[in-house]
């Protein structure tokens, strides 16, 4: 069963705009919620993430929003830069015995336009 | 850099033949893991390590194994390599929060 789902496999967004990815989980032992960007041939890079206290947290032009009664976390980019078209993929975090473990959504691939 | 280098970058496999893919990070981190992605099913993982000689299996680990000889070094092989096995392999190293990951392998089966 799939534990973290990211419903929208992909989105298209004009430049200067607001993107919003958004991602649900079922499991409400995770402590974390991350969202990582990838572009092609590179690994994923980290680029923000939540607590499971929290319900929201800001970077720069990157804000997390979590909705714990409706299991619900989205991404909103603001504004939306050229730069910022890869696969988005929310993931989050269990702690076993120490090791983090981290589950995954499908990815979007966020498209932006000029 | 978080100093995690996964080799090789590129390989094409005949199926049946067994793979060695190999991580190698160079700042002493304890944790490390072993993801695939593939299209529809974003990362999942494979097996990980929690110390040298101690490792567990992830959710997809039939017809994988690994080994950590050494802290720096995690290898991840693949015992008869068939085409389902196609995919990207990524090699992470924990961090406080979340993982930093490898530039990835991806492995073709023919």
């Amino acid at each position: 069963d799939q534990q973290v789902k990211q419903n929208s496999p992909s989105l298209s967004v004009q430049e200067g705009r607001i993107s919003i990815l958004n991602c649900d989980y079922t499991n409400s032992m995770f402590d974390y919620f991350l969202w990582y960007k990838k572009y092609p041939a590179e690994g994923p890079t980290f680029l923000i993430s939540i607590s499971s206290i929290k319900d929201k947290n800001e970077d720069g032009r990157f804000t997390v929003f979590l909705n714990k009664s409706a299991k619900h976390l989205s991404l909103h980019i603001v504004p939306s830069q050229p730069g910022d078209s890869a696969v988005y993929f929310c993931a989050a975090r269990t702690l076993i015995q120490g090791a983090q473990k981290l589950v995954f959504g499908q990815g979007t691939r966020l498209t932006i336009n000029p | 850099d978080a100093g995690i280098t996964q080799s090789p970058r590129h390989k094409v496999t005949e199926t049946g033949t067994p793979v060695t893919l190999r991580c190698h990070q160079t700042e002493n981190h304890r944790y490390m893991y072993w993801y695939r992605q593939d299209p529809g099913h974003g990362l999942r993982l494979i097996h990980y390590s929690y110390g040298v000689k101690d490792t567990d299996k992830g959710e997809v680990s039939d017809g994988y194994s690994v080994s950590r000889s050494k802290t720096e070094d995690f290898l991840l092989t693949l015992e008869s390599a068939t085409s389902s096995q196609t995919s990207v392999y990524f090699c992470a190293i924990s961090e406080l929060v979340g993982y930093t990951f490898g530039s990835g392998t991806r492995l073709t089966v023919v």
